[in-house]
Formats: C-alpha cells, sequence, structure tokens
C-alpha cells in the first residue's frame, strides 16, 4: 500500500484568488492523479502527472486553470488559479499501487476540501 | 464520458440486514473495483475483481462480475453502523489506463 498527505486539508478562499494542495506519497512512483469531487458527486479525473513531463489533462481541463508541479517521484502540487464558486470541490490525490498485490489499486489522499467565496 | 452507472442512488436499511449496490458500465473493462468513503474524506478500495472472474469475497463483502451485462455487485453482508457511507464502483480499460468512477451509492446503516 501507499501512503499519501495532502494538504491542506481544507481551506476557504475568496474569489479570484489561487490554492496550492500539495500531495506527498511515502514511496516513489511515476504517475500521480489529480481528481476534483463536486459536492454529492463522483470523481472527476483532471489530469495524470509524470515524473519529469508535462500533465497529460482530460478533456474539460486545462493547465493555466490547473497547473501541476511534479518535481520528484514522490511529491506533486495542483494549484486552482483565479478560482471562483464554481471551484468549491474536493480535490484528491492518488497513486496507483507497485507491488503485484497492489497493481491495478489506486491509493488515495484524505483530500482537500476547498470553498471559493 | 462516465464509463459506470450505480444504482440506488441512496439506501438506507437497518444494522444487521443486508445491503446490495450495482453497478453498470459501458464498455470492456480489464477490472473493475469498489472503493468507499466516509464523509467527503479519501476512498478506501475495498475489492477488486478482474474480468475473468466472476465472484470475488472477503470479509463481509461480496462482488460478483457479470460481464456478458456488462455490471457488477457489492453486496454488503450483516451491516454496521460503521458501514454508513459513499461506495463507488471504478473501472480501467488497460492495465495502467485511467481509472473512470461510478456516480456512487450513499448507504446508511440505522442502528
Amino acid at each position: 500500500s501507499a501512503v499519501i498527505s495532502q494538504k491542506p486539508s481544507r481551506d476557504i478562499c475568496q474569489r479570484g484568488t489561487s490554492l496550492t494542495i500539495q500531495c506527498q506519497v511515502d514511496s516513489q512512483v511515476t504517475m500521480m492523479f489529480w481528481y476534483r469531487q463536486q459536492p454529492g458527486q463522483s470523481l472527476t479525473l483532471i489530469a495524470t502527472a509524470n515524473q519529469g513531463s508535462e500533465a497529460t489533462y482530460e478533456s474539460g481541463f486545462v493547465i493555466d486553470k490547473f497547473p501541476i508541479s511534479r518535481p520528484n517521484l514522490t511529491f506533486s502540487t495542483l494549484t486552482v488559479s483565479n478560482m471562483s464558486p464554481e471551484d468549491s470541490s474536493i480535490y484528491l490525490c492518488s497513486v496507483e499501487g507497485r507491488d503485484s498485490l497492489a497493481k491495478n489499486i489506486q491509493y488515495f489522499g484524505a483530500g482537500t476540501r476547498l470553498s471559493v467565496l | 464520458s462516465q464509463q459506470g452507472e450505480e444504482d440506488p442512488q441512496a439506501l438506507s436499511i437497518q444494522e444487521g440486514e443486508n445491503a446490495t449496490m450495482n453497478c453498470s458500465y459501458k464498455t470492456s473493462i480489464n477490472n473493475l473495483q469498489w472503493y468507499r468513503q466516509n464523509s467527503g474524506r479519501g476512498l478506501v478500495h475495498l475489492i477488486l475483481i478482474r474480468s475473468n472472474e466472476r465472484e470475488k469475497h472477503s470479509g463481509r463483502l461480496r462482488v460478483t462480475l457479470d460481464t456478458s451485462k456488462k455490471s457488477s455487485s457489492l453486496l454488503i453482508t450483516a451491516s454496521r453502523a460503521a458501514d454508513t457511507a459513499s461506495y463507488f464502483c471504478a473501472t480501467q480499460i488497460n492495465y495502467g489506463q485511467n481509472f473512470v468512477f461510478g456516480p456512487g451509492t450513499r448507504l446508511s446503516v440505522l442502528p
């Protein structure tokens, strides 16, 4: 299994500002995933972050709005830029298990609950 | 587009009863997984079933997979108040590719 630390756990932000969410994993992983979960909804993949290359964004998400950094194999950040109330969601990072028993399983951080006023 | 659809959207049962949740998907998959989410926190993996498997058990959990109907069910037996959570199915078309999550079922187990 993987232990993922995500911070902040929650924040309340003003419209037009930006928030950077950090995700730290206790082991080296190739890919890290960022999800958004709007209130009462399921998870939607924002982007996949590989170390040493540009993140791959899903349809409907763009780098200018959600810039991602992946400086090494254990850390990533997601920034929510120029926030509006529609960005109020839970943001989750995850990684995929590496060993044969955990392959195909995703491990999640506890999430960042963002409220934009 | 979302791969999985779940029903019911919400389920309320008494402690000790069984809870059954269903998930349907649209395309062929490599595996299907069930996750639990407590009160808006991170998801916890429950069980994985591969496309060549029909049934798996883990403790009080039983998962079935019918690839001909593109559907899966999660059965929680002898439910407890601590099982109150949202349950999501997630499908993966091929190993290494993205997971697609269903809309989830909100389960309430009343003491």
